[in-house]
């Protein structure tokens, strides 16, 4: 069974970089989907990052580009997500999910359990 | 703002059929899949329909999806409390960003 686990630092400070970790068991990062990430806000919507083929394709969302980088390591079967210059609005509940080929429909279809970030001063 | 609507909450009393609709445009649902997820309370979502109206293994078939244009739907029939979660709808947008709806709330009476 696809299994995936967040795991990150834990509290931030406005200005730093959040830098999250994924860890894939029960597929290999290299198959035939792709590695998103996606946040919410605590009592808040699903806001989706972006994602990550393997081979090096990405998407990322309009608003959040310019400070996201989304990796994957396929060595260790890990996906990484890196957003600079936290404010207190980026702090969210942050998951990764298996998303399917766009031609598909792009459905994410497991996910994992989330990691709470804050972001205050 | 989400660039998908849903309404804020749907309520039925236990057994009822409720329908949640989203709305989007020709750039998202008019041209892509639908998709939506369901999010028990603090838990993670999960995935309740996929390609308009598919399900994955394990959901009951009383979900069920539609899509006409640049509209959807998602019906639960034979309401149950176990059902009362937050429903999103969901979609590639044609500017390359994956797009969700911002949530219905369904209250089991």
């Amino acid at each position: 069974q696809l299994q995936l686990q967040e795991s990150g630092p834990g509290p931030l400070k406005p200005s730093e970089t959040l830098s999250l970790i994924c860890t894939v068991s029960g597929d290999s990062i290299s198959s035939a989907y792709y590695w998103a990430w996606i946040r919410q806000p605590p009592g808040k919507g699903l806001e989706w990052i972006g994602n990550f083929y393997y081979t090096g394709t990405s998407y990322y969302n309009p608003s959040l580009k310019s400070r996201v980088t989304i990796s994957v390591d396929t060595s260790k079967n890990q996906l990484s997500l890196k957003l600079n210059s936290v404010t207190a609005a980026d702090t969210a509940i942050y998951y990764c999910a298996r998303q399917s080929l766009r031609s598909l429909g792009g459905f994410l279809d497991f996910w994992g359990q989330g990691t709470l970030v804050p972001v205050s001063s | 703002q989400s660039v998908l609507t849903q309404p804020p909450s749907a309520s039925g009393t236990p057994g009822q059929r409720v329908i949640i609709s989203c709305s989007g445009s020709s750039s998202n649902l008019g041209s892509n899949a639908v998709n939506w997820y369901q999010q028990l309370p603090g838990t993670a979502p999960r995935l309740l329909i996929y390609g308009h109206n598919q399900r994955p293994s394990g959901v009951p078939d009383r979900f069920s999806g539609s899509k006409s244009g640049t509209s959807a739907s998602l019906a639960i029939s034979g309401l149950q409390s176990a059902d009362e979660a937050d429903y999103f709808c969901a979609a590639w947008d044609d500017s390359l960003n994956y797009v969700f709806g911002p949530g219905t709330k369904v209250t089991v009476l």
